[in-house]
């Protein structure tokens, strides 16, 4: 069975702590992405990724930032956690093929609290 | 730029009720893709159709039924005798074909109860 494994299900941490939250796909996808969910606000893209070591700015990057070292693995890190970054992130990949079926392989989520 | 606008933030409805979930766009290419997801309380999202623009087909699954219309573009998803287990938030995506890495745009999702 195909997967998007996010590290963490839950995480609570300290404002002004770096924050990492790994994300594994093992479908061989070029197409790696993070996103943040708001209540009402829907899914918003933090960034993405087309190739290893590429990463592509999405509508809300600011304090946020990636690291993609090998195709499988997509990193978000946060250099200095804030209260307003107190959200569901996800995850997802999909293939390089523009039409693509299925569109996204989402991962379950981590959500992150900071205090 | 792509934007997806669900109004209906919130709908309740009985079992066996009919629901359906408003999703209007806007985008400037002539070619996209639009989605449906579906998030359960477990918190994954899950695929439930695509649809590209040069197909205008309606189409039926069960009791899930998309009505797609390119005049108003609009992409709507209709639950016919709605169960408890179709409770979860709705989400309409659009994907533009000129979109780098396959980029996906979310509307800001519909919650739906059903209630036994």
């Amino acid at each position: 069975d195909v997967k998007v494994t996010q590290s963490s299900r839950y995480l609570v941490k300290r404002t002004g702590e770096k924050v990492f939250l790994e994300c594994v796909q093992d479908m061989d996808h070029e197409n790696m992405f993070w996103y943040r969910q708001d209540p009402g606000l829907g899914l918003r893209l933090i960034y993405f990724s087309y190739d290893v070591k590429m990463k592509e700015k999405g509508d809300i990057p600011e304090g946020y930032s990636v690291s993609r070292e090998k195709k499988e693995r997509f990193s978000l890190i946060l250099e200095s956690a804030s209260t307003n970054q107190t959200s569901m992130y996800l995850c997802a990949s999909s293939p390089k093929n523009r039409v693509t079926n299925y569109g996204y392989t989402f991962g379950s989520g981590t959500r992150l609290t900071v205090v | 730029a792509q934007k997806v606008t669900q109004a209906q933030t919130e709908i309740s409805v009985v079992e066996k009720e009919d629901v359906t979930l408003d999703c209007v766009y806007e985008t400037r290419d002539t070619t996209y893709y639009l989605f449906w997801y579906k998030q359960p309380p477990s918190g994954e999202l899950v695929f439930l159709i695509r649809r590209n623009s040069f197909d205008e087909q309606n189409e039926i699954s069960g009791r899930y039924s998309w009505n797609f219309q390119k005049s108003t573009s609009s992409f709507n998803f209709t639950i016919t005798a709605s169960q408890v287990v179709d409770s979860a938030v709705y989400f309409c995506a659009l994907s533009e074909a000129r979109a780098a890495g396959n980029k996906l745009t979310f509307g800001g999702g519909t919650r739906v109860l059903v209630k036994p």
